[in-house]
């Protein structure tokens, strides 16, 4: 069975600093990566994806993520944190079914301090 | 605004009583998905929906619980004789299912608060 971990449930970085959020994954096949954000009171929004190809994936609002086979981690980056960063991130794997069933971590809550 | 829409965004209810949700899914989506959120927790899939027709459930949809998609569009979600377990966010999502890995598209939830 897929799984998602999360090593960090909060995450507190100065604003300019380096956002590291840490995803692992288990899978008996090669996944489909991605990683989420949900503001307060609103859904999900898709940051960015993994599916073949280049592992280095580049998403919006300057987040990117490298898919390394060899340790099973997803991480995400920021190089410089904005206050507006400030939300829950969900880093998640799909199921190789047909129907891409999602599999969701517990979430990392990242606080951006002034 | 063309994007996932859930109804009521809100509900507080009694124990002991049934609730409905909504969900408006993107309109060329084939793919329609719920999921229930609790607090600090990622959310967990219940139920899809290709066109019509539900193709998965999951362990945590109980008897009480029951999704429909009559004409492959919009969704329904009920829960009857609910129990403070219950509360939750429960999300809808969407998606086509033009190939592997396509991005689903969440609504912003109907939050569920059962007394």
């Amino acid at each position: 069975a897929q799984s998602v971990t999360q090593l960090g449930s909060h995450v507190s970085v100065s604003e300019g600093a380096l956002v590291l959020l840490r995803c692992n994954y288990s899978s008996s096949v090669p996944p489909y990566l991605f990683w989420y954000v949900q503001y307060p009171n609103q859904g999900l929004q898709l940051l960015l994806k993994y599916t073949t190809g280049a592992t280095l994936v580049k998403g919006i609002n300057g987040f990117e993520a490298e898919f390394k086979k060899s340790e099973t981690s997803f991480h995400l980056t920021k190089p410089s944190a904005h206050m507006s960063d400030a939300a829950e991130y969900f880093c998640a794997v799909t199921l190789k079914t047909s129907y891409d069933k999602v599999i969701f971590g517990p979430g990392t809550s990242l606080s951006v301090i002034p | 605004d063309t994007g996932v829409s859930q109804d009521p965004r809100h509900k507080i209810t009694k124990r002991g009583q049934n609730v409905t949700f909504r969900c408006d899914p993107i309109s060329e989506h084939n793919r329609l998905y719920w999921y229930r959120q609790t607090l600090g927790q990622g959310p967990e899939f219940l139920t899809y929906f290709q066109n019509e027709a539900q193709l998965e459930k999951s362990r945590l949809l109980s008897d009480r619980f029951s999704a429909e998609r009559p004409k492959g569009s919009f969704s329904t979600l009920e829960i009857q004789r609910t129990e403070q377990g219950d509360s939750a966010m429960y999300l809808c999502a969407s998606s086509h299912s033009r190939g592997r890995g396509d991005e689903q598209f969440f609504g912003p939830g109907t939050r569920l608060t059962v007394l």
